[in-house]
């Protein structure tokens, strides 16, 4: 099946610092890529929806400026959380797929990130 | 609004035992429906689909779902229940008039007993 590598798999830095997180699609290109936060014991929520070479799509309430998202080829997206504080702790799962077809989403192992 | 219900927070069975997650949907046209696993600090892995078709699809290590339209249901569902199937479950629907926005479903934790 397809494979999608994000990396790192876990994160701990200070407050302020920036961190970004990588997602690939190994063996596919992948049209359109998300980003989902997800919460202890809870679903995923969405954060935004990046098509290869345009600008992210975020979902209300998500900061862009805060959570910038980058997809420059069809088989890498990267997460940027600038100026991470505490509150910004959590598990980010990157996913990959092919826009308008009826193939399920591939998604990456995720990225547990922890600000002190 | 498209939405996916799975009413139960968590399923309990013994090993061995069938068990189902429920999964409800509620979207315009024909849907495109998936359940997915997520094991501890991982992210999801695709379990099975519907697309169009037979009602009864099949997918990894031995689950299945049954389609059915009348009740916008989605059932995950496995004969004989394992200790390794103990994991967290979501229920997906993307609309297939276009677009690319998937719903998941809250999920469902899933204990298997031995």
């Amino acid at each position: 099946g397809a494979v999608v590598s994000q990396h790192p798999s876990w994160v701990i830095c200070k407050s302020g610092t920036s961190v970004k997180i990588e997602c690939r699609s190994l063996d596919f290109q992948a049209t359109t890529m998300f980003w989902y936060r997800q919460f202890p014991k809870q679903s995923l929520m969405l954060m935004a929806t990046s098509n290869e070479g345009s600008k992210a799509t975020y979902e209300q309430g998500v900061e862009k400026d805060k959570f910038l998202i980058n997809h420059a080829s069809l088989t890498l997206s990267t997460l940027t959380v600038t100026s991470a504080h505490p509150e910004d702790s959590s598990f980010y799962i990157c996913s990959a797929g092919i826009r308008d077809s009826n193939q399920p989403q591939h998604f990456g192992d995720g990225t547990r990130l922890s600000i002190l | 609004a498209q939405s996916v219900a799975q009413p139960e927070d968590q399923v309990n069975v013994a090993e061995g035992n069938p068990l189902t997650v429920k999964c409800t949907y509620s979207v315009s046209g024909n849907p495109y429906l998936f359940w997915y696993v997520q094991y501890p600090n991982r992210g999801l892995q695709f379990l099975l689909k519907y697309i169009t078709g037979d009602n009864l699809v099949k997918g990894s290590y031995g689950f299945e779902a049954e389609f059915n339209k009348s009740q916008t249901s989605f059932h995950l569902k496995k004969p004989s229940a394992l200790v390794s199937d103990s994991a967290l479950y979501f229920c997906a629907v993307r609309d297939n008039t276009g677009g690319f926005k998937t719903i998941f479903g809250a999920g469902t934790r899933l204990f298997v007993k031995a």
